[in-house]
């Protein structure tokens, strides 16, 4: 059984960079049959898909954050990272890892193994 | 503004049958299966139909998709009040090259 943990810090300052990791029990981050992804929830709000990364290190990113955001992966260590520059109130949110499966040209594309979600404030 | 458009709120008494749309484009819908989240209050996102129309294991058969053209319906018969929750529709858009969500449908169990 999959299991996804977020971890990384609560508090970020305005300007800042966030970052945060998602480790992976239960299954190899190495699978070529996943992407991982990341998602956040502003309070009160809905999902926003942040984006994703293959095992090769091959990304794909939402283009109202591709210039501040880089998603990597650790195979040694089994996980994926999130990096987020220039930090506002903003992006207070709650962010989630999950798990992707994902066909030819992403004619399908779906979520099937979510973390249980790590809240991140950006205040001074 | 979302790329894919759902109402913000449905609602339902128990036993009844209530369907959420899932509006979308050429470039998003019309090119991709779509998918069916459901969020509890408090909670994570759960994957509840894949593939316009396919159910994950352990999700109950009242749940199901469909998509015709540029849009997908979720529906969910027998409704019961564990139902109350946000559902958000998803699918991957070619223009944008990039996953999409809806604006999430609040459902209400009276």
């Amino acid at each position: 059984q999959v299991q996804l943990q977020e971890s990384g810090p609560g508090l970020v300052k305005p300007s800042e960079t966030l970052s945060l990791t998602c480790t992976v029990s239960g299954g190899s981050i190495r699978s070529t049959i996943y992407y991982w992804g990341w998602i956040r929830q502003p309070p009160g709000k809905g999902l926003e898909w942040i984006g994703s990364v293959y095992s090769s290190g091959s990304t794909y990113y939402n283009p109202s954050l591709k210039s501040r955001v880089t998603i990597s992966v650790d195979t040694s260590k089994n996980h994926f990272s999130l990096k987020l520059s220039s930090v506002t109130a903003a992006d207070t949110a709650v962010y989630y890892c999950a798990r992707v499966n994902w066909g030819s040209q992403f004619y399908y594309y779906y979520m099937d193994v979510w973390g249980k979600g790590t809240t991140v404030t950006v205040s001074s | 503004q979302s790329v894919l458009t759902q109402p913000p709120s449905v609602s339902g008494t128990p036993g009844q049958r209530v369907t959420i749309s899932c509006s979308g484009s050429s470039s998003n819908i019309g090119r991709n299966t779509v998918n069916w989240y459901q969020q509890l209050p408090g909670t994570a996102p759960k994957l509840l139909i894949y593939s316009s129309n396919q159910r994950p294991s352990g999700v109950p058969d009242r749940f199901s998709g469909s998509k015709s053209g540029t849009s997908s319906s979720l529906a969910i018969s027998g409704l019961q009040s564990e139902d109350e929750a946000d559902y958000y529709c998803a699918t991957w858009d070619d223009s944008l090259d990039g996953q999409v969500f809806g604006g999430g449908t609040k459902l209400t169990v009276l």
